[in-house]
């Protein structure tokens, strides 16, 4: 059965420090990953994607891929207390009809100071 | 300014009664996906649909169905509800890989 483990938290990190919250994942044919923010009692949203190994950045977010170790992680630099929520990992592999259903992490909760 | 619609917002419903959970996109997607989801706890597949008239079973979808008979509607039903059924179900779309949630509809079974 694919698995996605996250680290469930919380994390808590002074408001302006830099956020690392980290996921593995267990089917070695996974080819996409996603970092999804939920805010308690709303739905998740999409904050980032990656699909090959390296890095990723988009305004203070990074995703850092590596396929090798079967691990993907989100670094959150300058980190607001608005950015406090829960961070859900979710992958994704090749089917016989495109891409399977997204499996999700429990997700790792963050707190972030101020 | 959602594009993906779930309705109702919030439910309480009496157990053994028949419900539908209503969810609509105005996007075009193809793929729709129904999950659940506990307070602080993982998203689990409840069913999925690739298009017209295609639809799948998830790793909960034992005690509901699904139907897509148009693109942008794909409601959920639960037969008879029951207490185990209490829960926030999500619905999302695709047109590639990243989902698009609806609001979600938070069910209480009494």
């Amino acid at each position: 059965q694919k698995e996605v483990e996250q680290n469930s938290g919380p994390l808590s990190v002074p408001e302006g420090a830099i956020a690392s919250l980290n996921c593995t994942y267990s089917d070695r044919v996974s080819q996409s990953f996603f970092w999804y923010r939920q805010y308690s009692g709303k739905s998740p949203e999409l904050i980032m994607s990656i699909y090959s190994n390296g890095d990723k950045e988009d305004g203070r977010f990074t995703a850092q891929l590596n396929k090798a170790s079967q691990y993907v992680s989100l670094l959150i630099r300058d980190s607001q207390p608005s950015d406090s929520a829960t961070y859900l990992c979710a992958v994704n592999s090749a089917g016989n009809s495109g891409n399977t259903p997204l499996v999700f992490g429990k997700g790792t909760r963050l707190s972030v100071i101020a | 300014e959602a594009d993906i619609y779930q309705t109702p917002r919030y439910l309480v419903i009496g157990t053994g009664k028949k419900i539908t959970l209503e969810c609509s996109q105005t996007m075009g997607h193809d793929k729709m996906y129904w999950y659940q989801q506990d307070p602080g706890m993982e998203l689990h597949l409840i069913h999925y649909s690739y298009g017209v008239n295609s639809t799948e079973k998830g790793d909960l979808s034992s005690e509901s169905t699904v139907s897509r008979i148009r693109t942008e509607h794909f409601p959920l039903t639960l037969e008879s509800a029951r207490p185990s059924h209490t829960s926030q179900y999500l619905c999302a779309s695709s047109e590639g890989y990243g989902y698009t949630f609806g609001s979600g509809t938070r069910l209480t079974v009494v």
